[in-house]
């Protein structure tokens, strides 16, 4: 079974500044996608970012970036620029490829990031 | 592309009725939904695969009899709380899979008095 670990449960960031959210993850499987998903106050989950786990480039979207260390186990998300509209629960996920079948999203327990004026 | 809806958005039940939640895929034709169940400030908690035309997998502790799952169509699931108690009030959040990725619907807030 895979887990998913996001050991600050809340964080503060200047509007303009740059804010990392830590994800630590356990799997044995080889073949696997990762996740970033913003939460807002709508509730409405929004995929942020997604990272291949065959891929060593780590992905980008704009402002936000990942670390992606495999062999850590570890999928941080770099947020530059802060706005606060960026104020929002974010949760790292693990998917677990499967071949000819959907895959199931195995979620962290979130951080709470805040953006300050 | 790809969006997902759910309706209702709010739902307030009596203790003991049942009551229906809808997701749809809207732009895109979905084999595998999923069903999630959010407590305030917590993490979603898978509830059940949906595939069409076949009956849903339920995670370990979740009682089929009680949270029925139909996915009739492509682009249909449906969730029934059947019997519901005040302990099922919660948001409800469904995806809907496409490749390698769930979209996620707008989720459904029950309340059960």
């Amino acid at each position: 079974a895979q887990t998913v670990t996001q050991s600050q449960p809340e964080m503060s960031v200047q509007e303009a500044e740059t804010v990392t959210l830590s994800c630590t993850y356990d799997t044995s499987e080889n073949n696997y996608y990762l996740f970033w998903y913003k939460q807002p106050p709508s509730r409405q989950m929004i995929l942020v970012i997604r990272q291949e786990a065959y891929k060593q480039q780590n992905a980008t979207e704009n402002r936000f970036s990942v670390n992606f260390q495999k062999a850590a186990k570890s999928f941080s998300l770099k947020i530059s620029d802060s706005q606060l509209g960026d104020t929002a629960m974010y949760f790292c996920a693990f998917m677990r490829l499967n071949t000819g079948t959907a895959s199931k999203l195995t979620f962290g327990t979130g951080t709470r990031l805040q953006v300050t004026l | 592309g790809a969006v997902v809806s759910q309706h209702p958005s709010r739902v307030i039940c009596k203790s003991g009725t049942s009551v229906k939640i809808e997701c749809r895929s809207l732009d895109f034709q979905a084999t595998t939904m999923f069903w999630y169940r959010q407590f305030p400030k917590k993490s979603l908690m898978l509830m059940a695969t949906s595939n069409e035309g076949s009956k849903a997998t339920y995670e370990q502790g979740v009682e089929k009899d009680k949270f029925l799952i139909n996915h009739a169509s492509l682009t249909l699931s449906t969730l029934t709380v059947t019997s519901a108690h005040p302990e099922d009030s919660s948001f409800y959040i469904c995806s809907a899979s496409r490749v390698y990725e769930q979209y996620f619907g707008p989720g459904t807030r029950l309340t059960v008095t």
